[in-house]
């Protein structure tokens, strides 16, 4: 079983709907989540940190689920330049370097 | 501001060859750790500084890779007698201390011929 795991995708979805990801971790310890967004051919960037109560940043929000090892990012009102693969990050442990990225999910928003 | 600047953006090389690729965290940033990404897939981790030491190595996936890093700062990742399985993106990261969010550079596209 990998470490993390993320449904690869692709979402394809009009502009304007809601959609939503999960990501599930194997590592009961893991302590730091985050999620990164990767347009095509550039470099991965962080979208947003997840926190253990949950967060919000405008039309996007993470949540955590320790007992299901699981985090989830909702996207509202999604538009054209959501298009993008997002990458479920965890950290595991309090070892700085075991930091996994999942494969990602493909989001393709369509007019 | 400076980000993590990555050298060459481009490499094309013949296979055998000995390729350098160069990273520059931003500034004051502890951790700098070095991924690799084939074309369609996910980042594969390689290594890990923490200042210039190097406690996890175990993403090097040959004896040909290795990487140093000096001064807390520049570090360069090195691959002898490269392959054509060697073609990828290799992409650098830095943090201001592990656990924190990385902050990427553009990467280095490597193709060997």
């Amino acid at each position: 079983r990998k470490e993390v795991e993320q449904d690869p995708g692709p979402f394809n979805v009009p502009e304007g709907a809601t959609v939503a990801f999960n990501c599930t971790y194997s590592n009961s310890a893991s302590q730091s989540f985050f999620w990164y967004r990767q347009d095509c051919r550039k470099e991965p960037k962080l979208l947003m940190s997840v926190y253990s109560s949950g967060n919000e940043d405008g039309r996007f929000t993470a949540q955590l689920n320790r007992a299901s090892q699981y985090i989830s990012l909702l996207i509202r009102d999604s538009k054209l330049s959501d298009s993008a693969t997002y990458l479920c990050v965890v950290n595991i442990a309090s070892s700085a370097s075991k930091i996994i990225f999942g494969s990602g999910t493909r989001l393709s928003i369509r007019p | 501001g400076a980000g993590v600047s990555q050298s060459p953006s481009n490499k094309v090389t013949e296979k055998g060859k000995d390729v350098e690729l160069r990273c520059d965290p931003i500034s004051g940033h502890t951790a700098l750790y070095w991924y690799r990404q084939r074309l369609g897939q996910g980042l594969e981790f390689l290594i890990y500084f923490q200042g210039n030491s190097a406690p996890d190595k175990s993403g090097l996936p040959s004896d040909r890779f290795s990487a140093e890093r000096t001064g807390e700062s520049v570090s360069t990742l090195t691959i002898q007698r490269t392959q054509q399985e060697d073609s990828a993106v290799y992409l650098c990261a830095s943090s201001p201390q592990g656990n924190q969010p990385q902050h990427f550079g553009d990467g280095t596209r490597l193709s060997i011929l």
